[in-house]
């Protein structure tokens, strides 16, 4: 099975900061990359596929990028309600398996 | 718009059986590969299994697999998870989620499972 390692595991900003949350595959595991948002309480929500676009009504400055092993979620400048933690994972075979997850807080 | 509205949580004991249920709406359910999506208290997701969308074809994750079956009803628009020889482990908060091309684009708002004597 892929396993799937974020970092940081928190990451402390002020509103308006850039976020950069990284996500790495133990295997190359070509764009089949996502991230989703969870808020406390919500269900996830869908962000990113395929490494870097976007899903319906996600606002531009959420970013994805990355191929391979390496890949990068970036928030331009952060919003309150941005706050969240945020998941990766990958659709290269069976068993899809998320990261652990990256936590933006408020500093 | 696309609904999912997953049913049958509670508390059970070690090594009993339990059935959830997720009803579809707002979609054409037969066109979707649908899977379940789990989360421990204060944890992570992981992720449990998925049926394909004419449910010929299933896989799991290696924690459930042999224990839980996953199963849908096109006639009926509703997946289901039979979850058999339940741990302590097993409980979470489980969410059905649809397939778009890879990605879970829709999720229900959970249904919590408790495992405990």
């Amino acid at each position: 099975e892929i396993v799937l390692t974020q970092s940081p595991a928190t990451l402390s900003l002020s509103p308006g900061e850039r976020a950069t949350l990284s996500c790495r595959a133990s295997q190359s595991i070509s764009s089949y990359l996502v991230w989703y948002q969870q808020k406390p309480g919500q269900a996830p929500r869908l962000l990113i596929y395929d490494a870097s676009n976007r899903a319906t009504g996600i606002p531009a400055r959420f970013s994805g990028s990355g191929s391979g092993t390496d890949f990068t979620l970036t928030i331009s400048s952060l919003e309150p309600e941005d706050f969240a933690v945020y998941y990766c994972q990958h659709r290269s075979n069976w068993p899809w398996t998320f990261g652990q997850g990256t936590k933006v807080e408020i500093k | 718009q696309v609904q999912l509205v997953e049913s049958g949580g509670g508390v059970v004991q070690p090594g009993r059986s339990l059935r959830l249920s997720c009803p579809a709406s707002g979609f054409t359910f037969s066109s979707y590969g649908m899977h379940w999506v789990r989360q421990a208290p204060g944890k992570g997701l992981e992720w449990v299994a998925v049926v394909y969308y004419d449910g010929s074809k299933k896989f799991y994750a290696d924690s459930v697999k042999g224990r839980f079956t996953i199963s849908r009803d096109n006639s009926k628009n509703t997946l289901y998870l039979q979850m058999n020889s339940l741990r302590a482990e097993d409980t979470a908060v489980y969410y059905c989620a649809r397939e778009q091309l890879g990605h879970l684009d829709y999720w229900g708002q959970g249904t919590l499972v408790t495992v405990s004597s």
